[in-house]
C-alpha cells in the first residue's frame, strides 16, 4: 500500500520569502511522486513530477521538489513567493498497481497564505 | 493547450436519485479516472478504466457507481441512488499511453440534498 502525508494543513509566507511545502510518502516499490496545485475554484494542475530520473525536479512557476529516498520525503520549494502562488498543494504517489494502472493516491494537502 | 472539461461544474440532487456525471478527457489519452474529494478531506481514488473497462476500483466504488464511455469523448459517472454522503466534488482524469501524469478536469460539484 501507499500513503502520503503533507505536513502542515496551512502554510503562510511573506511576499519573496522561501516557500516549503513538506511531504514524505510510504510506498513498497519504487514511486512517481507528484505535486499538484489547486486555484480557488479551479481543477488540480500539475506542478512537477519525479519519475526516477533526476532527483532535483523543476516544476512551473519557478517550483521545484527534491526526491530523498533516505527521508522519503518530495518537499516542493520555491526560492521567491509571489502573491500568485497562494492555493492548495497536493502531493501525490503513484505506482503500477496492476495492468498500467498508475492510480494516484494523495496527501491531505496544504492551504498556501501569501502575504504583501 | 488540450483540457479535460467536466459538466455539470455543479449538480444539486435529492437522495435517491440517479446522477451522471460527464467527462470529456483529452482525445488522444488512453487511460481514465475518477476521484472524489468530500469538503475537507483527501483526493480519494474511486475508479480507472481502459479499454472499455474498469481497470482497477477502490472499496468506495460500490454497486451504486458505474462508468461507461459511450462514444469515443465523453467518459460518465453514473451514482444510481445518491446518499447524502456523496456529496462531494468529482474530479475526471485521463492520462496518455506512456505517460505517468493525471490531468485533471476542474471537477464537478455534487450536493445531495
Amino acid at each position: 500500500a501507499q500513503s502520503v502525508t503533507q505536513l502542515g494543513s496551512h502554510v503562510s509566507v511573506s511576499e519573496g520569502a522561501l516557500v516549503l511545502l513538506r511531504c514524505n510518502y510510504s510506498s513498497s516499490v519504487p514511486p512517481y511522486l507528484f505535486w499538484y496545485v489547486q486555484y480557488p475554484n479551479q481543477g488540480l494542475q500539475l506542478l512537477l513530477k519525479y519519475t526516477s530520473a533526476a532527483t532535483l525536479v523543476k516544476g512551473i512557476n519557478g517550483f521545484e521538489a527534491e526526491f530523498k529516498k533516505s527521508e522519503t520525503s518530495f518537499h516542493l520549494t520555491k526560492p521567491s513567493a509571489h502573491m500568485s502562488d497562494a492555493a492548495e498543494y497536493f502531493c501525490a504517489v503513484s505506482r503500477n498497481s496492476g495492468g498500467s494502472n498508475y492510480k494516484l493516491t494523495f496527501g491531505k494537502g496544504t492551504l498556501l497564505t501569501v502575504n504583501p | 493547450e488540450p483540457e479535460v472539461t467536466q459538466t455539470p461544474s455543479h449538480q444539486v440532487t435529492q437522495m435517491g436519485q440517479e446522477v451522471i456525471l460527464r467527462c470529456v478527457p483529452i482525445s488522444n489519452h488512453l487511460y481514465f479516472y475518477w476521484y472524489r474529494q468530500i469538503l475537507g478531506q483527501k483526493v480519494e481514488f474511486l475508479v480507472s478504466f481502459y479499454n472499455n473497462e474498469i481497470s482497477e476500483k477502490s472499496e468506495i466504488f460500490d454497486d451504486q457507481f458505474s462508468v461507461e464511455r459511450p462514444d469515443g469523448s465523453n467518459f460518465t459517472l453514473k451514482i444510481r441512488s445518491t446518499k447524502l454522503e456523496d456529496s462531494a466534488m468529482y474530479f475526471c482524469a485521463s492520462r496518455p499511453m506512456g505517460g505517468l501524469e493525471q490531468y485533471f478536469g476542474p471537477g464537478t460539484r455534487l450536493t445531495v440534498t
